[in-house]
């Protein structure tokens, strides 16, 4: 099946610890996509990458850093500079080529927590 | 920069009434692009309808529709006949030439029995 899968569900840390979460994709999409979604803040952009080797900040970035080395991968690392970085983190990828207002597809989520 | 506002953080409405979530968005392009996605309490992000700035025709999806007012930028949506699966939180976004795309808020939308 052709999806986006983020892994794991739900995650644990101790303050101070850094995380990576992981996001695949086998929709064969170049651009994907890094959200934080915290209560009534709806989805605030964190990252984003249109190619691989290439990423752009979102509105949140700070405490957050990722890599594209490959074009199905997408991981974020939430720093320990992250001052409050419990929420729930989501995923998406887009295809960029063809018809240009394609939507993103989102993976399930995964629910970080810092103890 | 861009910025998306919903301006009712909940609604509540009887099963079978119509309701409409609104939208505005601040954007200085000419050209862009419009979505509305629904989140259901599993949290999947779901497409429910899209438009296209330059598209003056408003989009359609069997029991959704869209008001789109470009000059107002305004892209309200509309639920007719609403059924008990359509409660979730509904999400208004925007996107640019760039691949960037910016979320509302939300709106949390109960239909009750």
């Amino acid at each position: 099946d052709g999806g986006i899968t983020q892994s794991p569900k739900y995650l644990f840390r101790k303050e101070g610890q850094n995380v990576t979460l992981s996001c695949e994709q086998n929709l064969n999409h170049d651009a994907m996509y890094w959200y934080r979604q915290d209560p009534g803040q709806g989805l605030r952009l964190i990252y984003y990458s249109q190619i691989v080797n290439d990423f752009q900040k979102g509105d949140i970035a700070e405490g957050y850093s990722v890599s594209r080395e490959k074009k199905e991968s997408f991981p974020l690392t939430v720093t320990s500079a992250q001052k409050n970085p419990t929420a729930f983190y989501l995923c998406a990828s887009r295809r960029t080529q063809g018809n240009s207002y394609n939507e993103q597809f989102f993976g399930p989520g995964t629910r970080l927590t810092v103890l | 920069a861009q910025t998306v506002t919903q301006s009712q953080p909940e609604m509540s409405v009887q099963e079978a009434e119509t309701v409409t979530l609104s939208c505005t968005y601040d954007t200085s392009e000419s050209n862009y692009y419009l979505f509305w996605y629904k989140q259901p309490p599993s949290r999947q992000m779901i497409l429910v309808i899209r438009q296209e700035a330059y598209k003056q025709q408003n989009a359609t999806e069997n029991r959704f529709s869209v008001n789109f007012q470009k000059a107002a930028k305004s892209f309200s949506l509309k639920i007719s006949d609403s059924q008990l699966g359509d409660t979730a939180m509904y999400f208004c976004a925007f996107m640019n030439r760039d691949d960037k795309i910016i979320f509302g808020k939300g709106t949390r939308l109960h239909i009750l029995p």
